[in-house]
């Protein structure tokens, strides 16, 4: 069976401190992809990135980086220096050897100035 | 702007009523997706679809029905709405499976049953 685990509903932090989103998943497949999507208050699901099994190297975008580790089934979201404009709902999401994503619950970020 | 467009945004249903969401995209992508998504919850996939005329079983199928008459469009039916269904529901589509190209989601439908 396949699952995604976000442990931390609700995160609160001042603007500027840096802040870790956790992500736990599950499965048995060989070929799998992890996804990142934000969602704001307006409810739109933006992607923030796709990362498939094979690749381990963590990833940076701007403020934003990411640390996938296949020993702990972990692929974690770091925001650096927060932003009032990154609150939002982040979902993980896990696609494995069928057509369906597996979502998590999602974390509520909120980011207090 | 390309992409995936659902309508309506907004819809208020009176239990065992009838209606039907509807999702297009113009990216002539061959994979379709119908979500629901719950408060606490991530999303659920309902039904889907990996190209014209063709349909398939999701998470959560029961109560809805889905077509795909056209490879543009993906029709997703409440045939007597109940006030389970009330949920906001997402329309994605995807070049493939989705894993190589990502999927692309539109701004959802907010349906409440009453």
């Amino acid at each position: 069976a396949q699952k995604v685990t976000q442990a931390q509903t609700e995160i609160s932090v001042v603007e500027k401190e840096d802040v870790t989103l956790d992500c736990v998943y599950e499965t048995r497949d060989t070929t799998y992809y992890l996804f990142w999507y934000k969602q704001p208050p307006s409810g739109e699901l933006v992607f923030l990135i796709r990362r498939n099994s094979f690749d381990e190297q963590n990833e940076i975008s701007g403020r934003y980086s990411w640390n996938f580790q296949k020993s702990t089934s972990s692929f974690n979201f770091t925001i650096t220096a927060s932003q009032v404009v990154d609150s939002a709902v982040y979902f993980c999401a896990l696609r494995g050897g069928n057509y369906q994503l597996i979502w998590g619950a999602g974390t509520k970020l909120i980011i207090k100035p | 702007n390309a992409g995936v467009t659902q309508t309506p945004k907004f819809r208020v249903l009176k239990t065992g009523q009838s209606m039907t969401l509807l999702c297009a995209q113009d990216m002539n992508h061959e994979y379709m997706y119908w979500y629901r998504q719950d408060p606490g919850m991530g999303l659920r996939l309902i039904h889907y679809s990996v190209g014209e005329g063709t349909t398939a079983k999701g998470e959560v199928p029961d109560g809805y029905n889905v077509s795909r008459l056209k490879k543009q469009n993906f029709l997703l039916g409440l045939e007597s709405a109940a006030p389970s269904q009330t949920s906001v529901y997402f329309c994605a589509s995807s070049l493939s499976r989705g894993a190589n190209y990502g999927y692309t989601f539109g701004s959802g439908t907010r349906l409440t049953v009453v």
